[in-house]
């Protein structure tokens, strides 16, 4: 398995445009999960899915954050209108289930904003 | 509100010393609290792992204790090498948290040859 895939890798783009983050995780998983990572916050859950379905965005930092698990295969991660201060490290990690169960990272899409 | 409390920030090691790193988790329903290694550019990933009814896990030179009345583990790196040079993270999970994996802030640990 190649592992959970994020695209893109890196991503530079203007204030008040939309971006759009992807992950593919590893077959077979059925939990999903966004993470952000900053200096400043460390690594912040932003949502999590189970078999596709959202159970908890509390960690949306706002109205301009949105996800979606269209299926068992791909999720995306939405800021728009994108801000300076989304600039950041964003992971997709996948697990087997929503128990004690080891999350697989992806390699991370680097977000500027500028 | 920081559920899983970690330090030092960062720390430094001579080869073959023994690195620590320290976690405190306030939620008692935490029933597993894994260890990640994180490498520059990598996405972290998983290192070792324990549960709270056994109170040390080892696995080579890495072990984990772990002090559940004080709500405390830690992660001991023995003989540490500079190729452990990396941010670990500790984290917690449970049902308490609805199975959000909940991380400490990291430590950038580098190890000097």
């Amino acid at each position: 398995d190649a592992g959970v895939i994020q695209s893109p890798r890196h991503e530079v783009t203007e204030m008040g445009q939309e971006v759009t983050l992807r992950c593919k995780p590893i077959s077979g998983h059925n939990s999903l999960f966004w993470y952000r990572q900053t200096m400043m916050r460390g690594l912040e859950l932003l949502i999590y899915f189970n078999n596709n379905v959202p159970i908890d965005d509390s960690g949306m930092p706002e109205d301009r954050f949105s996800a979606k698990m269209p299926n068992a295969s791909f999720s995306t991660l939405k800021i728009q209108p994108s801000e300076p201060r989304d600039s950041a490290v964003y992971f997709c990690a996948s697990s087997l289930g929503t128990g004690n169960t080891e999350a697989f990272f992806g390699q991370g899409t680097r977000l500027t904003v500028v | 509100q920081q559920q899983v409390k970690q330090s030092p920030q960062s720390l430094i090691v001579q080869k073959g010393g023994i690195s620590i790193i320290n976690c405190a988790y306030e939620n008692t329903a935490f029933d597993y609290f894994p260890w990640y290694q994180q490498f520059p550019g990598k996405g972290p990933a998983l290192l070792i792992a324990i549960r709270p009814d056994v109170s040390e896990k080892k696995e080579g030179r890495f072990t984990i204790s772990f002090n559940k009345s004080a709500k405390q583990f830690s992660l001991h790196i023995m003989d540490s090498q500079p190729g452990d040079s990396a941010t670990y993270f500790c984290a917690a999970i449970g049902v308490g948290s609805n199975y959000k994996l909940t991380f400490g802030k990291g430590t950038l640990l580098t190890v000097n040859p």
